[in-house]
């Protein structure tokens, strides 16, 4: 089935920029996630990009798809406190009817 | 819309009591899905439902574990006996097939400790 890989761990400096990556294995997925957990709640979307597209902004937002390699990073520009939360790269499956999730990063913003 | 409704919010029970945790889906939706979170594990897929009928429950963890769906807005994850293991916080989470699904909307999940 379909794997999706992240690094579990990422502490950056307040003002900095924030890079998340993931890697996936195969997919016909017709659009890539972020969804961003806070403390204490259910995971929410962020953004997506769908799979004919190699970059998206949206704001502090930029998602780059790069389907050759199979790998979709998220960078998250002028990183504040508010942005600490675990971030969770997702697809769908092949049947398109179930997420796949990634194991999530815990990204650690230091004042 | 309310959005996902899951209860309750936490809950502590003894090793081999009956567990029930409970969602309502957002209304219209025809996805509903559990998941389950642990620090070791990470997020895991356990079941979930199209139209109120199981599509793949090949990650309920074991017999002990059961998913209902009665009807569209509501469903049911019953753990009978429950085990310290089985500590966990449980998310439902809900989509719309609209020519594919494009967002999962989640609950805010039952942090469940058994003792």
């Amino acid at each position: 089935g379909e794997d999706v890989e992240q690094s579990l761990f990422l502490s950056v400096r307040e003002g900095d920029s924030s890079v998340i990556n993931c890697t996936y294995t195969d997919s016909s997925s017709t659009y890539l996630y972020w969804y961003k957990q806070e403390p204490g709640a259910g995971l929410q979307l962020l953004t997506y990009i769908f799979s004919n597209m190699d970059m998206k902004q949206d704001q502090r937002l930029t998602v780059l798809l790069n389907k050759k390699d199979k790998h979709l990073s998220l960078r998250i520009a002028d990183t504040q406190t508010g942005d600490s939360a675990i971030y969770f790269c997702a697809l769908l499956d092949n049947y398109g009817q179930n997420f796949v999730f990634g194991p999530g990063t815990r990204l650690s913003v230091l004042p | 819309d309310a959005g996902v409704i899951q209860s309750p919010r936490h809950e502590v029970t003894e090793m081999g009591q009956e567990v029930t945790l409970r969602c309502k889906p957002i209304s219209g939706h025809d996805y509903l899905f559990w998941y389950r979170q642990t620090m070791m594990r990470g997020l895991e897929l356990l079941i979930y439902f199209n139209n109120n009928v199981p599509i793949d429950d090949s990650g309920m963890p074991e017999d002990r574990f059961s998913a209902k769906m009665p009807n569209a807005s509501f469903s049911t994850l019953k753990i009978q006996p429950s085990e310290p293991r089985d500590s966990a916080v449980y998310f439902c989470a809900s989509s719309l097939w609209a020519g594919g699904i494009t967002e999962a909307f989640f609950g805010q999940g039952t942090r469940l400790t058994v003792v």
